[in-house]
């Protein structure tokens, strides 16, 4: 499976925008990518995905890099309740397999007030 | 709610005892998936459920573990002689179909002692 890659931590200031980054080199024809995110003692929750346009959504925006091998979500304005463990996971539409969910370590943010 | 709901919450077990953990999936919801989460990593992987059968159970540890979904409904993850390194938060999550976005539970939180 494709891999991605993610800085362990970042760190943002309330009702300011945050951009996380992903890596994904290796990224496939078929594989989407995917962004869930984890609040602190909860189950992982779905932000948004995408294949190779940028999307929005009412939580976030997602930003495809032109040859697929990055992507950056986006928080337009950063609240306390973003602080959470952001996972970027490839899921290749092209395989039997694409339910299975491949989560790395993630990128823990915290929102300062 | 209308989520998918997860019980326990906490079980604490003594080592070599029986467990059994529920999840009541979203209604409607036909594919029904374990993943396991140990401390200061990403979830795993363990068993997807398509209806009433185990679809890939690939993830599954060995063969103290196992898991049920009789009417394609609610599902019960087993695990036989607990050991202390089954200690961890097992999150249960449910998608419309194989290639929906899936939804989780808040886990349940398994200390062997």
């Amino acid at each position: 499976d494709a891999k991605t890659t993610q800085p362990n931590s970042m760190e943002s200031n309330e009702e300011e925008p945050v951009h996380l980054p992903c890596n994904h080199s290796t990224i496939s024809g078929t594989d989407y990518i995917h962004w869930y995110r984890q609040l602190p003692s909860q189950g992982p929750e779905y932000v948004i995905h995408g294949l190779t346009s940028n999307v929005n959504n009412r939580m976030a925006s997602l930003a495809i890099a032109e040859d697929r091998k990055s992507s950056t979500l986006i928080l337009h304005r950063a609240t306390l309740r973003d602080a959470a463990v952001y996972y970027c996971i490839l899921r290749d539409e092209g395989r039997g397999s694409n339910y299975k969910l491949t989560f790395g370590k993630g990128t823990l943010l915290t929102v300062n007030p | 709610g209308a989520g998918v709901s997860q019980t326990p919450s906490n079980k604490v077990t003594e080592k070599g005892k029986y467990v059994e953990l529920r999840c009541d999936p979203i209604s409607g919801h036909t594919a029904l998936y374990w993943y396991r989460q140990s401390l200061g990593q990403g979830p795993e992987f363990l068993i997807y459920f398509q209806g009433t059968g185990a679809a890939d159970d690939s993830g599954l540890p060995n063969d103290r573990f196992f898991a049920v979904r009789p009417e394609g409904s609610v599902s019960t993850l087993k695990i036989q002689r607990t050991e202390r390194g089954d200690s961890a938060v097992y999150l249960c999550a449910s998608s419309f179909d194989r290639d929906s976005e899936a939804f989780f539970g808040q886990g349940t939180r398994l200390t062997v002692v």
